[in-house]
């Protein structure tokens, strides 16, 4: 069964950069997208980006240009997520969340289990 | 400010039906499928509608989920005290080319 295990809670000061890992298994890691989808305290949520484990191919969020990189390992089926420049904004929830595919149609259908990230001075 | 505008919360009493509304535009509802999830307190989202009106296995056929225009529904049927969560819509966006959510509702079950 499609599994995502996410990295332990961080914290980081401001300024400072977190980068967040997804470790995929229970299914071809290079066939779905994977998509970073973030929830701040209390709030809805949203979405950062996405990437294609085969070739690494992203897209972000207009929001998060700039600041947010994403990157995969095939040889460990693991996907990242590094943001950078941190503010107390950013502290949230970030989920890793795999694309399923119905006649060419994909969205965001299995997520791990979330990571938290704290920015606190 | 999320896109897809979802009412913050909403409730019935078991055994009734309950629908939730989520409001979006025509680069986004309009245009695209919906996509709703459900949430309990601290866990991840589960996908619970795909495709508008589709239900993954597993999900009784107490949800269901309706688009019409750039507005879509989810219905609850026959309330459940497990039913108390957390619902959210979604879609792609064409005009921001990436995905859009609403900002929840809080379900609760009196």
């Amino acid at each position: 069964q499609v599994q995502l295990v996410q990295s332990g809670a961080e914290v980081r000061k401001p300024g400072a950069s977190v980068k967040v890992s997804c470790k995929a298994s229970g299914y071809t890691f290079s066939t779905f997208y994977m998509h970073w989808v973030r929830q701040a305290p209390g709030q809805g949520l949203e979405w950062m980006g996405i990437i294609h484990p085969s070739g690494g191919s992203t897209s972000y969020a207009q929001k998060f240009q700039g600041r947010v990189t994403m990157t995969r390992d095939t040889s460990t089926s693991t996907v990242y997520m590094e943001l950078s420049s941190l503010r107390s904004e950013d502290t949230a929830m970030y989920y890793c969340a795999r694309d399923d595919c119905i006649n060419g149609v994909c969205y965001p259908s299995y997520w791990g289990q979330g990571t938290l990230v704290t920015v606190s001075s | 400010q999320s896109v897809l505008t979802q009412p913050p919360s909403a409730s019935g009493t078991p055994g009734q039906r309950v629908t939730i509304s989520c409001s979006g535009s025509s680069s986004n509802i309009g245009s695209n499928y919906v996509y709703w999830y459900r949430q309990f307190p601290g866990t991840a989202p589960k996908l619970l509608i795909y495709r508008n009106d589709q239900r993954p296995s597993g999900v009784p056929d107490r949800f269901s989920g309706s688009k019409s225009g750039t507005s879509a529904s989810l219905a609850i049927s026959g309330l459940r005290s497990e039913d108390e969560a957390d619902y959210c819509c979604a879609a792609w966006d064409d005009s921001l080319s990436g995905w859009v959510f609403g900002g929840g509702t809080k379900l609760t079950v009196l």
